[in-house]
């Protein structure tokens, strides 16, 4: 099956400071990549679409200023929580569809990375 | 507009039981995908099944089958003889054209408790 990593699984910081997490596609390339967001005993919101090359699409109601997605290349995309404050702790999962045939359309998950702002 | 609902909320069966969960689905499309994820304790969201508007035939994985019915908008997953590694939380999910086949709509999730 396809492969996501995400990193770091549980990050702690300071109110105030930002906070980058990494979103691999480690055997297949990626063009769209998702952000979603997950709070206890919820569903998950999408926050945005990550496309190779080109700006982010966010959702309504998601702030594209304090959530900065990059995604450089076909493996990787990158979500930064900028200024985060304790409203911002949440479990935070990213994942990708592959390219390849037979897999059209499936999303693959990383492991989630559980933020917590003090 | 899509919308997958997942009525059961909280399910607790006997090691060895079978269960079904529930997976009704809205859209507009005729042509859409419907997907069953799993998430246990750990988060990470892992992928069970996708089947097409246009393929009926049920569906059996080892311990797990999937019921589609278009006559009723529902895609239902049984897990026969359950064990605890079983438990977790049963997301069901919908693509369609409005999110391009790409953005998927995942219903509440149904929590599964299997008890020795």
């Amino acid at each position: 099956g396809a492969v996501v990593s995400q990193h770091p699984s549980r990050v702690i910081c300071k109110s105030g400071t930002s906070v980058k997490i990494e979103c691999r596609s480690l055997d297949f390339q990626a063009t769209t990549m998702f952000w979603y967001r997950q709070f206890p005993k919820q569903s998950l919101m999408l926050m945005a679409t990550s496309n190779e090359g080109s700006k982010a699409t966010y959702e309504q109601g998601v702030e594209k200023d304090k959530f900065l997605i990059n995604h450089a290349s076909l493996t990787l995309s990158t979500l930064t929580v900028t200024s985060a404050h304790p409203e911002d702790s949440s479990f935070y999962i990213c994942s990708a569809i592959s390219l390849r045939p037979g897999t059209e359309n499936i999303q693959y998950f990383g492991a989630g990375t559980r933020l917590s702002v003090l | 507009a899509q919308k997958v609902t997942q009525a059961q909320t909280e399910i607790s069966v006997v090691e060895k039981e079978d269960v079904t969960l529930d997976c009704v689905y809205e859209t507009r499309d005729t042509t859409y995908y419907l997907f069953w994820y799993k998430q246990p304790p750990s988060g990470e969201l892992v992928f069970l099944i996708r089947r097409n508007s246009f393929d009926e035939q049920n569906e059996i994985s080892g311990r797990y089958s999937w019921n589609f019915q278009k006559s009723t908008s529902s895609f239902n997953f049984t897990i026969t003889a359950s064990q605890v590694v079983d438990s977790a939380v049963y997301f069901c999910a919908l693509s369609d054209s409005s999110g391009g086949y790409q953005k998927v709509t995942f219903g509440t999730g149904t929590k599964l408790q299997v008890i020795p």
